[in-house]
């Protein structure tokens, strides 16, 4: 089956400091990638939309200065959390879309701020 | 405005037990159905979904859910849990007519399996 994996799978990070997580479609092509954020005992969120080539398309009430998302390949988008603060920790999670319209989760990276 | 409802934030099942865990959608399209499974600190688990047909899905691990487009539910059944199904449950709501969509989700139901 199709694989989606995130780098890292856990960060800690100082307060004020940039962030980069990794979305990778390791074996096939995404031109549709979701990012999605999930609080403790939350549901998930979704964040933003990620096409390939083009700018993201950010849900309402998340900043996209805050919030970079850079999707420059068909197996690849970053999400760039800048001038993190604690209340950024959160589970991330990315999705990817294949040809078949069908959406893969990767496993998730855990974000904490101190 | 689009949402899923499960009402059942915590559930606790004896091992052996048949479960169901209830899902509730409000969508104005033609909806595409998931249950998906999260142990702690992981990812999503895909259990199982419904896109149209036998409104009756069978998925992994045993679990089974049934459509009722009257009702606007989608709920997850389990005739007999395992003490390793004990995990959050979610269910999530996409739209049918524009794959590939993002997910609208559900806020969880912790389920607990007791001895």
């Amino acid at each position: 089956g199709a694989v989606v994996s995130q780098h890292p799978s856990w960060v800690i990070c100082k307060s004020g400091t940039s962030v980069k997580i990794e979305c990778r479609s390791l074996d096939f092509q995404a031109t549709t990638m979701f990012w999605y954020r999930q609080f403790p005992k939350q549901s998930l969120m979704l964040m933003a939309t990620s096409n390939e080539g083009s700018k993201a398309t950010y849900e309402q009430g998340v900043e996209k200065d805050k919030f970079l998302i850079n999707h420059a390949s068909l197996t690849l988008s970053t999400l760039t959390v800048t001038s993190a603060h604690p209340e950024d920790s959160s589970f991330y999670i990315c999705s990817a879309i294949n040809a078949d319209n069908e959406q893969f989760f990767g496993p998730g990276t855990r974000l904490t701020v101190l | 405005a689009q949402s899923v409802t499960q009402p059942d934030i915590h559930i606790t099942v004896s091992e052996g037990a048949s479960l169901e865990l209830r899902c509730n959608y409000s969508y104005g399209a033609t909806p595409y159905l998931f249950w998906y499974v999260q142990s702690p600190g992981q990812g999503l688990q895909l259990l199982l979904k419904y896109f149209s047909g036998d409104t009756l899905v069978q998925g992994i691990k045993g679990f089974e859910a049934e459509f009722k487009r009257s009702q606007s539910s989608f709920n997850l059944r389990k005739p007999s849990v395992h003490w390793s199904d004990a995990a959050e449950y979610f269910c999530a709501v996409g739209s049918a007519n524009q794959a590939g969509t993002a997910l609208i989700f559900g806020k969880g139901t912790t389920l607990s399996v007791s001895s």
